[in-house]
């Protein structure tokens, strides 16, 4: 019954390959994250999507894409893999919209990329 | 635009020791200000929040207040355990919603 998971847990691949990760959450939120997390453990926003529409689109890559199929997954598809990629990549979702001042992100497990 | 500062870590304590992480932010208005926790091999998780000036958060035994003269989120605990040895984030929300994350502290709690 986790709440947010992400697969895969591990992923090596080789510069120049083509990856995938995967994210789904149980929580019925509307809005979902994706975050990098380098070696020194620093966090950064990469994209976030509400009811699968894109609301946050930082200063990333266009190698980087978001897709999400429906409000309960966001999967992240980067391209042309390269060296300086290698990171814990953190999917998160929340519940937005509804006057709140803000709402707390639950956090998936992480993904942690090497590129070799 | 927002920012938050972090005490450099690791923090390396005995069991049962004072606990200070420091965390200043500079950010417009009014912001909503949390404290995350990761303990190893796990994704981040919520441990307190403050929404408003002088509001203090707390959870197990931790706690931060908003100190809007002084923009700092402090997070301190009175007798930390073994346990609590993880990575703390310091993290302020902007008006877009978006949660801009500190760097991160290391907290080592020895037997």
């Amino acid at each position: 019954d986790t709440a947010v998971s992400q697969t895969p847990k591990y992923l090596v691949t080789q510069m120049g390959n083509d990856k995938s990760i995967k994210c789904e959450q149980n929580l019925g939120h509307d809005t979902m994250y994706w975050y990098k997390q380098d070696s020194k453990k620093f966090l950064k926003i990469m994209f976030s999507y509400n009811n699968k529409e894109l609301i946050i689109n930082e200063t990333v890559p266009n190698r980087f894409s978001p897709k999400s199929p429906d409000k309960a997954h966001l999967n992240l598809h980067i391209n042309s893999l390269e060296l300086g990629d290698s990171a814990v990549y953190f999917c998160a979702s929340s519940q937005e919209g509804q006057g709140v001042r803000y709402s707390p992100l639950h956090f998936g497990n992480g993904t942690r990329l090497t590129v070799t | 635009g927002n920012s938050v500062t972090q005490m450099e870590g690791p923090v390396t304590l005995s069991e049962e020791a004072f606990l200070t992480i420091n965390c200043t932010y500079t950010a417009t208005g009014y912001p909503s200000l949390f404290w995350y926790v990761q303990y190893p091999g796990e994704g981040l998780q919520l441990l307190l929040k403050a929404t408003k000036a002088d509001d203090k958060g707390s959870n197990k035994g931790f706690e931060a207040t908003y100190r809007k003269e002084t923009t700092s989120f402090h997070l301190e605990k009175g007798s930390v355990q073994v346990s609590d040895s993880a990575v703390y984030f310091c993290a302020v929300m902007d008006s877009s919603y978006k949660l801009i994350f500190g760097s991160g502290t290391r907290l080592l709690v020895r037997p």
